[in-house]
């Protein structure tokens, strides 16, 4: 079964600070990768996704992550962080285009001043 | 453009009470639609998802149900909650690419007491 996993729970940066946030897969089968951003109280909301092609995949917001087959990995990152980036990020995993994405427990990310 | 609604936003139900929360999709036809719970520090489980009409594939077995009446009404309900029903409950919809990501809905926080 394919999983998910982020490899911090929280994280804390100051305010410009580069920052990465990790997650690695488990799937024996070509996958689609997402990451999303849940700000308090809200839905969560596409930042990015990796279906093929490049494995650099840029987003909104600044974000961009990328795809490292040999590592099953899809690390999130941005150079310089801001005040307003403070939420809960998660990593998903979808197997070949089935109807079922499994995301990751979600990492807090924490933007100080 | 497609929206998704989402109600109530807030809940907060005795032990054994009955649930119906209900989500809708506008702005496109046959959406595969989901219901995830959201707990904290756990990250998103899925709970149902429908492909269609009528189509309801439930992923976790417990006393909740989902029904989908309409081609773009997905309803969550529960004859007798239980303490550890209390979450967040995130309905979402994907076109028929699902590897292009979740359009998700502003979310119920259910509370058992």
């Amino acid at each position: 079964a394919q999983s998910v996993t982020q490899l911090d729970s929280q994280v804390p940066v100051f305010e410009e600070a580069p920052v990465e946030l990790r997650c690695n897969y488990s799937s024996s089968v070509s996958v689609y990768l997402f990451w999303y951003v849940q700000y308090p109280n809200q839905g969560l909301q596409l930042l990015l996704k990796y279906l093929s092609g490049s494995t650099l995949v840029k987003g909104i917001n600044g974000f961009e992550a990328e795809f490292n087959k040999s590592q099953t990995s899809f690390h999130l990152r941005k150079p310089s962080v801001h005040i307003s980036d403070t939420a809960e990020y998660f990593c998903a995993v979808n197997r070949g285009g089935g109807f079922k994405t499994i995301f990751g427990a979600g990492t807090r990310l924490f933007v100080k001043a | 453009s497609q929206t998704i609604h989402q109600w109530p936003a807030t809940l907060v139900q005795p032990v054994g009470s009955p649930l119906s929360l209900e989500c809708t999709v506008e702005g496109t036809s046959n959406p595969n639609l989901y219901w995830y719970r959201q707990a904290a520090g756990r990250g998103l489980q899925l709970l149902f998802y429908s492909i269609g009409i009528g189509q309801i594939s439930s992923e976790v077995p417990q006393n909740l149900s989902a029904s989908r009446p309409q081609d773009r009404q997905f309803i969550l309900s529960s004859k007798k909650l239980l303490l550890s029903d209390s979450g967040f409950y995130l309905c979402a919809w994907s076109g028929d690419r699902v590897n292009y990501g979740y359009t998700f809905g502003s979310g119920t926080r259910l509370t058992v007491v």
